[in-house]
């Protein structure tokens, strides 16, 4: 079956920083890919999308490339803040089937950025 | 517009106890979606309606029920509540699969005694 694979956490860094987040994957079709953000005491919001390989997912400074040949989606950003002190999901959902849209989740990264 | 909300926001229970989890959507989506989510483990699909009048099993359905009551409310029933059962549970509404966006409610955070 479908699988996401996060790096390990937590991760800890000084505001400025560069972030990575690696997230690998295991599908049997072509999936759409995701990255969620969960903010403390919050429900998820969706971060970055990508929906077929090469494609690059953008949103508030923060990147992600559907990568098929090494099946992966990592978050970056290069320079991190305070507030984007949260916690990560990897997704993916498969297309078309009976697929219905269901995401498999990686386990989650927690980010602290310190001052 | 109100997204998805969820009702109640904590409840704890006792072992054996039997309670509903409710979720409603304001945005006309079709699917529905309960997930839960423990320390380590991101979250899993438990029960799922890909429209009004059907529901199916996710990943870890075992000790659970489910109601799609109309298109907007989707339920979600314990009927013997385990410890094991003490997690955060998340509703989640999709237009259809080509949108592929899930949206999310902000969660109930259950405890079993």
């Amino acid at each position: 079956g479908d699988s996401v694979t996060q790096m390990e956490g937590p991760v800890t860094l000084s505001e400025e920083a560069f972030l990575t987040i690696n997230c690998t994957y295991t599908a049997t079709g072509y999936p759409s890919l995701f990255w969620y953000v969960q903010y403390p005491g919050e429900g998820l919001q969706l971060l970055l999308k990508a929906t077929k390989a090469d494609d690059k997912g953008s949103n508030k400074g923060f990147e992600a490339t559907y990568r098929k040949e090494t099946t992966s989606f990592h978050l970056e950003k290069g320079s991190v803040q305070v507030s984007d002190s949260a916690v990560y999901f990897c997704a993916l959902s498969e297309s078309g089937g009976t697929s219905y849209g269901k995401l498999t989740f990686g386990q989650g990264t927690i980010l602290t950025v310190h001052p | 517009n109100a997204g998805v909300t969820q009702t109640p926001k904590f409840q704890v229970l006792k072992t054996g106890q039997s309670m509903t989890l409710q979720c409603a959507q304001d945005m006309n989506h079709n699917s529905m979606y309960w997930y839960r989510q423990d320390p380590g483990m991101g979250l899993r699909l438990i029960y799922y309606s890909a429209s009004e009048g059907t529901t199916d099993k996710g990943e870890v359905p075992n000790g659970y029920n489910v109601s799609r009551l109309n298109k907007r409310e989707f339920s979600l029933r314990l009927e013997s509540a385990a410890p094991s059962q003490t997690s955060v549970y998340f509703c989640a509404s999709l237009l259809d699969r080509g949108t592929d966006t899930q949206y999310f409610g902000p969660g109930t955070r259950l405890t079993v005694l």
